[in-house]
């Protein structure tokens, strides 16, 4: 079964733009995560998509939106893009369980965002 | 909320040897606990994860630990290959999928 898959895999904007990320899932999975990675802050959640709805979000600005398409593909759109912004944005997704709720979650190989 | 501390930042093992990661967190009601590898150029990858109704868990050469009542969970690794260098993250979450993880552990092996 394929892993899941994020592109573009490099990214260099400038500072001002905006940018949006794709993530496809494994296939089954209905549950797409975001996190941002730096060196100084480490792995922090953004936010989780379910079913096409936003079911959970982390302590980042609302410059930073997202959405799920129905075949669970997601993308992660930051706008006015910071210096800050600068990582390395990672996909997770999870299985389905019966209880439709899950935290087992399967990381891609994640977009280096560069901002100028 | 949920607070993972992670250590030490750095481990520095001769193959053969054993490695042991250690987490403290601070949220009780977190339930689940995985550990991920992270490759330079790769995404975090999945090696080990524990469920707070569960004391150890073994899979062949690593191992994890957890002490509810302390809120620690360990990583252990016996005899440690070249391959097993890394950076290694902890994370633990009170259910659903927001992970919450440590700063991570550089682990060097060396022959």
């Amino acid at each position: 079964k394929a892993g899941v898959t994020q592109t573009p895999r490099y990214l260099i904007k400038t500072r001002g733009q905006q940018v949006t990320l794709s993530c496809s899932p494994i296939s089954g999975h209905r549950s797409v995560s975001w996190y941002q990675q730096t060196p100084g802050q480490g792995l922090q959640f953004l936010f989780e998509y379910f079913s096409e709805t936003q079911r959970n979000k982390g302590n980042f600005p609302g410059r930073f939106s997202g959405r799920q398409f129905s075949n669970s593909r997601s993308e992660m759109n930051v706008s006015t893009l910071e210096l800050g912004d600068s990582a390395l944005y990672l996909c997770a997704s999870s299985p389905p369980t019966s209880g439709g709720f899950t935290d087992t979650q399967y990381f891609g190989p994640g977009t280096r965002l560069t901002v100028l | 909320g949920e607070n993972v501390e992670q250590h030490p930042s750095t481990l520095s093992v001769q193959e053969g040897d054993s490695a042991v990661i250690k987490c403290t967190y601070s949220d009780s009601a977190s339930n689940y606990f995985p550990w991920y590898k992270q490759e330079l150029g790769k995404g975090p990858q999945l090696i080990i994860d524990i469920r707070s109704n569960v004391g150890e868990k073994k899979d062949q050469r690593i191992a994890v630990t957890l002490n509810k009542t302390a809120k620690h969970f360990s990583l252990h690794i016996t005899e440690t290959q070249p391959e097993d260098s890394a950076v290694y993250f902890c994370a633990a979450t009170p259910g659903g999928t927001a992970l919450i993880f440590g700063k991570g552990t550089t682990l060097s092996v060396s022959s």
